[in-house]
């Protein structure tokens, strides 16, 4: 139980285009999700945190016109790099938790995604 | 706030003998306390985590760690350590459950050899 996946695993993109990254929660229903990132030999930096049907709360220093978030249902929610540039390149990671059940209390995180922009 | 330490960004053990990755925390409140594996190029895995109850916690692939709150430390440990455990474990923690965010460590690379 509790798996996470993320689409696509990887992506290349030339500057200047817009890249979604979806995550899903295959087994449980998340009620929270949340999106990090993660630069080379480095540990995650929260970019966002989800609840299915609100907008997100970004952390201090995200840009939420650039990294668009969407948690449209319990067991989806999309990343959108807009206007992507070599310096957004990265390994973007998200994970989901559940409020109650047997997943509660744990985030489980997906394989992750990552960006290349040329 | 709440922060993590790894105070050591690897630990080399060879196959067979005990391995230890060590985590400290600072929380105002009680800590839900994590611990995660990465593989290269991969997502987080859940390992074990510490809410409530006994201070020992067991988890996946023959880990455990033991909660110590006059320490405010949970250490990972393994009586016998596999190549396969040679990955990247981060400890995180919370005060609250998983709907509230969780603050890393920075993560400690581990490496088991031969």
């Amino acid at each position: 139980g509790a798996v996470v996946s993320q689409h696509p695993s990887r992506v290349i993109c030339k500057s200047g285009t817009s890249v979604k990254i979806e995550c899903r929660s295959l087994d449980f229903q998340a009620t929270t999700m949340f999106w990090y990132r993660q630069f080379p030999k480095q540990s995650l930096m929260l970019m966002a945190t989800s609840n299915e049907g609100s907008k997100a709360t970004y952390e201090q220093g995200v840009e939420k016109d650039k990294f668009l978030i969407n948690h449209a249902s319990l067991t989806l929610s999309t990343l959108t790099v807009t206007s992507a540039h070599p310096e957004d390149s990265s390994f973007y990671i998200c994970s989901a938790s559940s409020a109650g059940g047997a997943f509660e209390e744990t985030q489980y995180f997906g394989p992750g995604t990552r960006l290349l922009v040329l | 706030a709440q922060s993590v330490a790894q105070p050591e960004d690897q630990v080399n053990v060879a196959e067979g003998n005990p391995l230890t990755v060590k985590c400290t925390y600072s929380v105002s409140g009680n800590p839900y306390l994590f611990w995660y594996v990465q593989y290269p190029n991969r997502g987080l895995q859940f390992l074990l985590k510490y809410i409530t109850g006994d201070n020992l916690v067991k988890g996946s692939y023959g880990f455990e760690a033991e909660f110590n709150k006059s320490q405010t430390s949970f250490h990972l440990k393994k009586p016998s350590a596999l190549v396969s455990d040679s990955a990247l474990y981060f400890c995180a923690v919370t005060i609250n459950n998983a709907g509230n965010m969780l603050t890393f460590g920075g993560g400690t690379r581990l490496m088991v050899k031969p």
